[in-house]
């Protein structure tokens, strides 16, 4: 059982907004700026999309922000695209690296 | 741009010895750390550790008493080892930069392509 939880699956539709959460327990999430998150494409390696909450690496689409409130941060997807059809990881740390479940996202 | 090239055996049997490399090209191992990280179905994304240049480890206490990983800098390469394997071992095994805030790694910016390890007997 993952220490962040992320809601098993979304939807949303192409030019739609969606926001992914990932809360934890016992205030990892909450502690420190050390959320990051991941995109994995069926087959492939995870792909690093957010790190330090919001901040962006070099060629990763501006359609992906990150937020934190209290104990839960948040991953938003703007103006959904087919390729944005993926599975997305949070990750914080806490006395050891923490990872969420995972959110499969399907792009009607 | 940072490429890690990993590979292994794939299919071991109970009570063997995991072993995978890591390849690193277009940057130097030097002033980062490199991990291990495995993904299974059941378990998710688990962090198994990491290693420095200088030869400095740490391991996920939750395995720490079965891993070893070890470096090759004079061929950029690092390597892991995990011993008296159990069918709970097979997983996609990734190698990945690790970037640090202190004496933490808290993201993983570049990845191997992953290795499908199956343990059965």
């Amino acid at each position: 059982q993952s220490a962040l939880t992320q809601p098993a699956s979304l939807s949303g539709s192409p030019g739609q907004s969606i926001t992914i959460s990932c809360t934890g327990t016992s205030s990892p999430v909450g502690t420190y700026n050390l959320v990051s998150w991941y995109q994995q494409h069926p087959g492939e390696a995870p792909k690093l999309i957010i790190y330090e909450i919001n901040k962006r690496p070099s060629g990763v689409s501006d359609r992906f922000s990150g937020s934190k409130s209290g104990n839960t941060a948040s991953l938003t997807i703007s103006g959904l695209q087919a390729e944005d059809e993926a599975d997305y990881f949070c990750c914080s740390y806490k006395r050891g690296l923490l990872f969420g479940g995972g959110t499969r996202l399907t792009v009607l | 741009q940072v490429q890690l090239q990993q590979w292994g055996a794939g299919l071991l049997k109970p009570s063997e010895t995991l072993s995978l490399s890591c390849a690193v090209y277009g940057e130097s191992f030097s002033g980062h750390y490199w991990s291990w990280l495995r993904q299974s179905p059941g378990k998710g994304l688990e962090w198994i550790g990491e290693i420095s240049h200088t030869g400095s480890t740490n391991y996920n206490p939750s395995l720490k008493s079965r891993v070893t990983i070890s470096a090759d800098t004079s061929k950029n390469q690092f390597s892991l080892n995990l011993n008296s394997v159990t069918a709970s071992d097979t997983a996609v095994y990734y190698c990945a930069r690790g970037r640090r805030w202190g004496l933490v790694t808290y993201y993983f910016d570049f990845w191997g392509q992953g290795t499908l390890v199956t343990v059965s007997s």
